[in-house]
């Protein structure tokens, strides 16, 4: 079974730019989540999907926003980029969540982001 | 505010070594706690653990939760130079069908293991 996959994998942007990253889940799976890992801030959750609908948010600013289409593909996008939204860019997927015993997350990659 | 801690943050053992690797944290709705290994690229998942005093294991590497005292530890004995890592440690909430796919995560514990 193929793993969770994330386009691009590295993408340099100027401030101000926008940027769109895709994440396609692991086949079967419905609950997509996005992370940003910093080497100062550490992994953060930025937001999940499940059947299309955000489910849970985490503290981030509005210029960071995503969706789901209807075969689980998630993409984010990040408007107005800011020196600080350089990081990693890390999407996981799983069954339906971590109400289950099988909701372990699965990561992708991830997408290295470069803000000059 | 959720929290996960882990300790220590990085720890320089030799290969044959037995380490500890613990997670402590203060969340609300606590739902499952799970542990991730990050080399150079996306962390894999090692562990989740739902129950307390459930000891699960593969192979060298260990873990085990305590929900009374909020904490869980990692072992790993006999180490290798490829376990050379982070360890992350993070925790998931959820009650009522909210932040099911959302996990706290911790700082992580950097683990170098010398030959």
């Amino acid at each position: 079974k193929a793993g969770v996959t994330q386009t691009p994998r590295y993408l340099i942007k100027t401030r101000g730019q926008q940027v769109t990253l895709s994440c396609s889940p692991i086949s079967g799976h419905r609950s997509v989540s996005w992370y940003q890992q910093t080497p100062g801030q550490g992994l953060q959750f930025l937001f999940e999907y499940f059947s299309e609908t955000q489910r849970n948010k985490g503290n981030f600013p509005g210029r960071f926003s995503g969706r789901q289409f209807s075969n689980s593909r998630s993409e984010m996008n990040v408007s107005t980029l800011e020196l600080g939204d350089s990081a990693l860019y890390l999407c996981a997927s799983s069954l339906t969540g971590l109400h289950n015993q099988r909701g372990e997350q699965f990561f992708g990659p991830g997408t290295r982001l470069t803000v000059l | 505010e959720d929290k996960v801690v882990q300790s220590p943050l990085s720890l320089v053992v030799h290969e044959g070594d037995t380490v500890t690797l613990n997670c402590s944290y203060e969340v609300t709705n606590f739902r499952s706690l799970l542990w991730y290994k990050q080399e150079k690229k996306a962390p894999t998942f090692l562990f989740m653990l739902t129950s307390s005093g459930i000891e699960k294991k593969s192979g060298r590497l260990s873990s085990i939760l305590d929900k009374k005292e909020l904490f869980s530890i990692l072992n790993i004995t006999a180490t290798q130079t490829g376990d050379s890592a982070i360890y992350l440690c993070a925790v998931g909430m959820g009650a009522g069908g909210t932040s099911y796919g959302k996990l706290t995560f911790g700082q992580g514990t950097i683990l170098t293991v010398h030959p």
